[in-house]
């Protein structure tokens, strides 16, 4: 299997433009996770979805940030206008309900100027 | 909530040295523990879980960790380090509900950055 795939792997964008990231779990699995990853916070769990219906996003930061998982291989966030403090790592993840290991992706690296 | 704290933010070793990454954490349930590792620039990668049974738990790359329930620790060991186990390490919980089947929900702590020197 390739894995959680994830795309684009780094992303550069101005201030006020929208960024939509991607995220392909691995086939099988009905978990799927957002996380962002900064110096500051560390790892926050953003959003998660079980087999494609949003269970908890909590962590959402607010409205700016959305996410979607049309289907069981794809899922988007979302940042509509970006700021420079959402510059981070983006990761997706996904699991199996049967196993408790959720596997990540590598992870979008995000520039907003 | 459950919360968990990694003690040491950085770790500097020697090779072949032993270590010692500490993590505590807090939950009014009972709950499921992994360590994942981080190596620069890429994802993160599961070193060890503990679910049930033995406390001792050992992984990949040489890896183990100790459930210790009356002082909510879990803390990850190794007995010789190598240079490529430079990387950032966390350590993570997941409630257990009742039924035994978890939410799936992982909380990590900060991270420890683990630099092993020549």
């Amino acid at each position: 299997d390739a894995g959680v795939i994830q795309s684009p792997r780094h992303e550069v964008t101005e201030m006020g433009q929208e960024v939509t990231l991607r995220c392909k779990p691995i086939s099988g699995h009905d978990y799927l996770f957002w996380y962002r990853q900064t110096m500051m916070r560390g790892l926050e769990l953003l959003i998660y979805f079980n087999n494609n219906v949003p269970i908890d996003d909590s962590g959402m930061p607010e409205d700016r940030f959305s996410a979607k998982m049309p289907n069981a291989s794809f899922s988007t966030l979302k940042i509509q206008p970006s700021e420079p403090r959402d510059s981070a790592v983006y990761f997706c993840a996904s699991r199996y309900s049967g196993d408790n290991e959720q596997f990540f992706g590598p992870g979008t690296r995000l520039t907003v100027l | 909530a459950q919360s968990v704290t990694q003690l040491d933010s950085q770790v500097p070793v020697f090779e072949e040295a032993p270590v010692e990454l500490r993590c505590n954490y807090s939950s009014s349930v009972s709950v499921y523990l992994f360590w994942y590792v981080q190596y620069p620039n890429q994802g993160l990668q599961l070193l060890l879980k503990y679910l049930s049974g033995s406390t001792l738990v050992k992984g990949i790359n040489g890896f183990e960790a100790e459930f210790n329930k009356s002082q909510t620790s879990f803390h990850l060991r190794k007995p010789s380090v190598h240079i490529s186990d430079t990387a950032e390490y966390f350590c993570a919980v997941s409630v257990n509900n009742a039924g035994g089947t978890s939410y799936g929900k992982l909380t990590f702590g900060q991270g420890t950055i683990l630099t092993v020197h020549p």
